[in-house]
């Protein structure tokens, strides 16, 4: 059964303070990993899709990056703005199905 | 293009009635979902649909049907409502080519359900 571990459940920050997001997973063939921001009371919103370890990609303030059993969303420099819970997802390679870890809940103070 | 689109907003049954969700989406994405989503549990899938006829059950599909008879639409029946499927529920649709590109999610922005 795939499972998906996001850590800490919650992170408060400074304004401009630097932080790291973690997604350890469990999958028998990695199709794909995702990443999602939700806002409170709205529907997630697709950020990136990962593939395969050492992969990266990045926008705007955000990096992720990608190992054979975690990933990672670093945050840089954050703003009051980038205050959501960031959900990581996996897909499994022989399946449609996507499991979603219960997310990441930021705050940005200014 | 308004992506995915669920009706309604919010809805409160009681115990016992039926209602359906409903899901459409405009993107011509043959994948499509259903999940519910409760405090500090994540997103769990109820039902997917690869396309139009083509449905299947995901994690939690007991008191849950759905059909599939367009491209475009996903609704989702509830039977005999229980106080357990109190939850916010969230239709997505994504387009699977195979490669890689595909297969991200675009979601409705949710349909919040209080049984009483």
């Amino acid at each position: 059964e795939d499972q998906v571990t996001q850590s800490p459940e919650a992170l408060r920050l400074q304004e401009g303070e630097s932080s790291s997001l973690n997604c350890s997973y469990t999958v028998s063939g990695l199709r794909g990993l995702f990443w999602y921001r939700q806002d409170p009371g709205k529907g997630p919103e697709f950020l990136f899709t990962l593939y395969s370890a050492g992969e990266e990609k990045e926008k705007e303030r955000l990096k992720a990056t990608l190992t054979k059993k975690e990933s990672f969303l670093h945050i840089t420099a954050p703003k009051p703005e980038d205050s959501a819970t960031y959900l990581c997802a996996v897909q499994d390679g022989g399946y449609q199905k996507v499991t979603f870890g219960t997310g990441t809940k930021l705050q940005v103070i200014p | 293009n308004a992506g995915v689109t669920q009706t309604p907003k919010f809805r409160i049954l009681k115990i016992g009635q039926s209602m359906t969700l409903q899901c459409t989406q405009d993107m011509n994405h043959n994948y499509m979902y259903w999940y519910r989503q409760d405090p500090g549990m994540g997103l769990k899938l109820i039902y997917y649909s690869v396309g139009a006829g083509i449905t299947d059950k995901g994690e939690v599909p007991n008191g849950y049907n759905v059909s599939r008879s367009t491209t475009e639409d996903f609704p989702l029946r509830l039977e005999l409502a229980a106080p357990s499927q109190t939850s916010v529920y969230f239709c997505a649709s994504s387009y699977s080519g195979g490669g890689q590109g595909y297969n991200e999610q675009f979601f409705g922005p949710g349909t919040r359900l209080t049984v009483l």
